[in-house]
Protein backbone atom coordinates (compact mmCIF):
# COMPACT_ATOMS: atom_id res chain seq x y z
CA UNK A 1 0.00 0.00 0.00
CA UNK A 2 1.32 3.31 -0.57
CA UNK A 3 1.91 5.42 1.98
CA UNK A 4 2.07 8.77 3.06
CA UNK A 5 3.51 9.45 6.40
CA UNK A 6 3.35 13.67 7.88
CA UNK A 7 6.05 14.20 10.59
CA UNK A 8 4.04 15.78 13.18
CA UNK A 9 0.31 15.03 13.90
CA UNK A 10 0.22 17.93 16.41
CA UNK A 11 2.04 20.87 16.32
CA UNK A 12 1.52 24.42 18.99
CA UNK A 13 3.40 26.90 17.31
CA UNK A 14 3.70 31.32 18.41
CA UNK A 15 2.70 33.99 16.13
CA UNK A 16 5.51 34.39 13.96
CA UNK A 17 7.38 31.39 13.99
CA UNK A 18 8.69 29.65 10.85
CA UNK A 19 7.19 26.42 10.46
CA UNK A 20 8.13 23.48 8.87
CA UNK A 21 5.37 20.54 7.69
CA UNK A 22 6.93 17.57 6.70
CA UNK A 23 5.57 14.68 4.00
CA UNK A 24 7.11 11.68 2.72
CA UNK A 25 5.63 9.39 0.49
CA UNK A 26 7.26 5.76 -0.29
CA UNK A 27 5.74 4.82 -3.72
CA UNK A 28 7.25 6.95 -6.26
CA UNK A 29 4.73 9.14 -6.91
CA UNK A 30 5.19 11.85 -9.73
CA UNK A 31 2.73 14.67 -7.82
CA UNK A 32 2.27 15.96 -4.37
CA UNK A 33 0.26 18.47 -2.78
CA UNK A 34 -0.64 20.32 0.07
CA UNK A 35 -4.06 20.95 1.50
CA UNK A 36 -5.75 22.78 4.79
CA UNK A 37 -9.19 21.41 5.81
CA UNK A 38 -11.53 23.81 7.82
CA UNK A 39 -15.03 23.34 8.86
CA UNK A 40 -17.33 23.95 6.37
CA UNK A 41 -14.58 24.64 3.79
CA UNK A 42 -13.74 21.07 2.86
CA UNK A 43 -9.88 20.75 1.47
CA UNK A 44 -8.41 23.52 0.16
CA UNK A 45 -5.18 23.50 -2.55
CA UNK A 46 -1.88 25.21 -0.86
CA UNK A 47 0.51 24.11 -2.99
CA UNK A 48 1.93 21.28 -5.25
CA UNK A 49 4.09 19.87 -7.09
CA UNK A 50 4.65 17.75 -9.95
CA UNK A 51 8.41 16.95 -10.14
CA UNK A 52 11.01 17.41 -8.14
CA UNK A 53 12.25 21.39 -8.31
CA UNK A 54 8.56 22.07 -9.66
CA UNK A 55 6.01 23.65 -7.67
CA UNK A 56 2.74 25.78 -8.72
CA UNK A 57 0.38 27.47 -6.52
CA UNK A 58 -2.92 26.58 -5.20
CA UNK A 59 -6.49 28.26 -4.69
CA UNK A 60 -4.45 29.93 -1.22
CA UNK A 61 -1.02 30.40 -1.61
CA UNK A 62 -0.60 33.25 0.68
CA UNK A 63 1.61 32.97 3.76
CA UNK A 64 3.15 29.64 2.57
CA UNK A 65 5.91 28.27 0.41
CA UNK A 66 7.31 24.62 -0.13
CA UNK A 67 10.16 22.98 -1.15
CA UNK A 68 10.61 19.50 -2.69
CA UNK A 69 14.15 18.96 -2.97
CA UNK A 70 13.37 14.97 -3.25
CA UNK A 71 10.76 13.01 -5.09
CA UNK A 72 9.56 11.41 -2.19
CA UNK A 73 9.48 14.54 0.33
CA UNK A 74 7.50 17.35 0.14
CA UNK A 75 7.57 20.69 2.28
CA UNK A 76 5.04 23.30 3.65
CA UNK A 77 6.69 26.30 5.28
CA UNK A 78 4.56 29.03 7.10
CA UNK A 79 7.59 31.49 6.94
CA UNK A 80 5.48 33.47 9.93
CA UNK A 81 2.95 31.85 11.30
CA UNK A 82 -0.62 33.78 12.47
CA UNK A 83 -3.12 32.19 14.39
CA UNK A 84 -5.47 32.38 10.50
CA UNK A 85 -3.12 29.44 9.80
CA UNK A 86 -4.30 27.36 12.59
CA UNK A 87 -5.78 24.22 10.92
CA UNK A 88 -5.80 20.66 9.88
CA UNK A 89 -2.71 20.00 6.87
CA UNK A 90 -3.65 17.42 5.21
CA UNK A 91 -0.47 15.88 1.99
CA UNK A 92 -1.07 14.06 -0.46
CA UNK A 93 0.44 12.10 -3.49
CA UNK A 94 -0.76 10.56 -6.95
CA UNK A 95 0.71 9.00 -9.73
CA UNK A 96 -1.25 10.72 -12.80
CA UNK A 97 -0.27 7.25 -15.24
CA UNK A 98 -2.36 4.89 -12.91
CA UNK A 99 -6.05 4.42 -14.11
CA UNK A 100 -7.15 5.31 -10.91
CA UNK A 101 -5.16 8.50 -10.42
CA UNK A 102 -6.91 9.68 -6.80
CA UNK A 103 -4.84 11.04 -4.22
CA UNK A 104 -3.63 8.95 -1.29
CA UNK A 105 -3.57 11.31 1.72
CA UNK A 106 -1.62 11.36 4.82
CA UNK A 107 -3.22 11.47 8.42
CA UNK A 108 -3.01 15.26 8.76
CA UNK A 109 -1.16 17.49 10.99
CA UNK A 110 -3.37 19.68 13.24
CA UNK A 111 -1.36 22.98 13.60
CA UNK A 112 -2.26 25.65 16.45
CA UNK A 113 -0.87 28.97 16.61
CA UNK A 114 -1.66 30.83 19.22
CA UNK B 1 -15.85 30.42 -5.37
CA UNK B 2 -16.16 26.46 -4.57
CA UNK B 3 -16.12 24.59 -7.81
CA UNK B 4 -18.03 21.75 -6.21
CA UNK B 5 -20.97 22.20 -3.98
CA UNK B 6 -21.67 19.66 -1.97
CA UNK B 7 -24.81 18.93 0.37
CA UNK B 8 -26.27 18.39 3.10
CA UNK B 9 -23.61 19.43 5.77
CA UNK B 10 -24.53 16.83 7.92
CA UNK B 11 -26.80 13.64 7.61
CA UNK B 12 -28.25 11.64 10.59
CA UNK B 13 -29.84 7.84 9.24
CA UNK B 14 -30.47 5.12 11.11
CA UNK B 15 -29.20 1.60 10.69
CA UNK B 16 -30.22 -0.02 8.00
CA UNK B 17 -31.41 3.20 5.95
CA UNK B 18 -30.02 4.55 2.74
CA UNK B 19 -27.77 8.20 3.19
CA UNK B 20 -27.40 10.13 0.10
CA UNK B 21 -25.09 12.94 -0.57
CA UNK B 22 -25.29 15.04 -3.38
CA UNK B 23 -22.55 17.39 -5.18
CA UNK B 24 -22.98 20.12 -8.20
CA UNK B 25 -20.53 21.39 -10.15
CA UNK B 26 -20.36 24.14 -13.01
CA UNK B 27 -16.92 23.36 -14.78
CA UNK B 28 -17.39 20.87 -17.74
CA UNK B 29 -13.41 20.11 -17.89
CA UNK B 30 -13.85 17.99 -14.94
CA UNK B 31 -13.82 14.59 -16.08
CA UNK B 32 -12.86 12.37 -12.97
CA UNK B 33 -15.27 12.15 -10.00
CA UNK B 34 -13.71 10.47 -6.36
CA UNK B 35 -15.38 10.20 -3.06
CA UNK B 36 -13.49 10.23 -0.17
CA UNK B 37 -14.51 8.34 3.46
CA UNK B 38 -12.46 10.19 6.18
CA UNK B 39 -12.79 9.11 9.78
CA UNK B 40 -11.83 10.95 12.39
CA UNK B 41 -7.86 11.64 13.30
CA UNK B 42 -7.34 10.02 9.88
CA UNK B 43 -6.80 11.91 6.33
CA UNK B 44 -9.28 11.11 3.82
CA UNK B 45 -9.29 7.55 1.61
CA UNK B 46 -10.50 6.92 -1.74
CA UNK B 47 -13.65 5.49 -1.93
CA UNK B 48 -15.41 5.08 -4.87
CA UNK B 49 -14.65 7.10 -8.15
CA UNK B 50 -16.78 7.30 -11.31
CA UNK B 51 -15.81 9.11 -15.04
CA UNK B 52 -18.60 10.91 -16.94
CA UNK B 53 -18.87 8.06 -19.50
CA UNK B 54 -21.20 6.57 -17.11
CA UNK B 55 -24.16 6.84 -15.53
CA UNK B 56 -23.64 4.37 -12.32
CA UNK B 57 -20.96 2.86 -10.75
CA UNK B 58 -20.99 0.55 -7.95
CA UNK B 59 -19.20 -1.01 -5.53
CA UNK B 60 -20.61 -3.00 -2.63
CA UNK B 61 -23.03 -0.78 -0.56
CA UNK B 62 -21.91 2.07 -2.48
CA UNK B 63 -22.86 3.70 -5.29
CA UNK B 64 -22.18 6.60 -7.61
CA UNK B 65 -24.89 8.38 -9.67
CA UNK B 66 -23.89 10.70 -12.39
CA UNK B 67 -25.90 13.05 -14.45
CA UNK B 68 -24.21 14.56 -16.82
CA UNK B 69 -26.47 16.69 -18.25
CA UNK B 70 -27.51 18.55 -14.84
CA UNK B 71 -23.54 18.02 -13.85
CA UNK B 72 -24.85 16.47 -10.73
CA UNK B 73 -23.41 13.27 -8.87
CA UNK B 74 -24.73 11.91 -5.92
CA UNK B 75 -23.32 8.93 -3.52
CA UNK B 76 -25.45 6.64 -1.98
CA UNK B 77 -24.58 4.03 0.90
CA UNK B 78 -27.24 1.29 1.04
CA UNK B 79 -28.29 -0.45 4.20
CA UNK B 80 -25.77 2.13 6.07
CA UNK B 81 -23.87 1.24 9.48
CA UNK B 82 -22.75 2.77 12.17
CA UNK B 83 -18.90 1.72 11.27
CA UNK B 84 -20.04 4.01 8.03
CA UNK B 85 -19.93 6.77 10.35
CA UNK B 86 -17.65 9.35 8.82
CA UNK B 87 -17.21 12.72 6.58
CA UNK B 88 -17.86 12.04 3.23
CA UNK B 89 -15.53 14.50 0.39
CA UNK B 90 -16.83 14.45 -2.97
CA UNK B 91 -14.48 16.15 -5.65
CA UNK B 92 -13.38 16.50 -9.14
CA UNK B 93 -10.37 16.75 -11.51
CA UNK B 94 -10.48 18.46 -14.65
CA UNK B 95 -8.37 16.32 -17.53
CA UNK B 96 -4.33 17.18 -18.44
CA UNK B 97 -4.39 19.39 -14.34
CA UNK B 98 -2.11 17.95 -12.88
CA UNK B 99 -4.37 15.48 -10.84
CA UNK B 100 -5.07 18.72 -9.56
CA UNK B 101 -8.48 17.60 -7.31
CA UNK B 102 -11.47 20.17 -6.18
CA UNK B 103 -13.26 19.46 -2.94
CA UNK B 104 -16.32 19.60 -1.48
CA UNK B 105 -17.36 21.24 1.70
CA UNK B 106 -17.66 17.67 3.33
CA UNK B 107 -20.92 15.64 4.78
CA UNK B 108 -20.97 14.61 8.38
CA UNK B 109 -22.63 11.33 8.65
CA UNK B 110 -24.02 9.93 11.78
CA UNK B 111 -25.50 6.60 11.07
CA UNK B 112 -27.81 6.25 14.51
CA UNK B 113 -28.08 2.07 16.29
Amino acid sequence: DVKVTQSSRYLVKRTGEKVFLECVQDMDHENMFWYRQDPGLGLRLIYFSYDVKMKEKGDIPEGYSVSREKKERFSLILESASTNQTSMYLCASSSPGAANYGYTFGSGTRLTVV
Amino acid sequence: QQQVKQSPQSLIVQKGGISIINCAYENTAFDYFPWYQQFPGKGPALLIAIRPDVSEKKEGRFTISFNKSAKQFSLHIMDSQPGDSATYFCAASPRGNFNKFYFGSGTKLNVKP
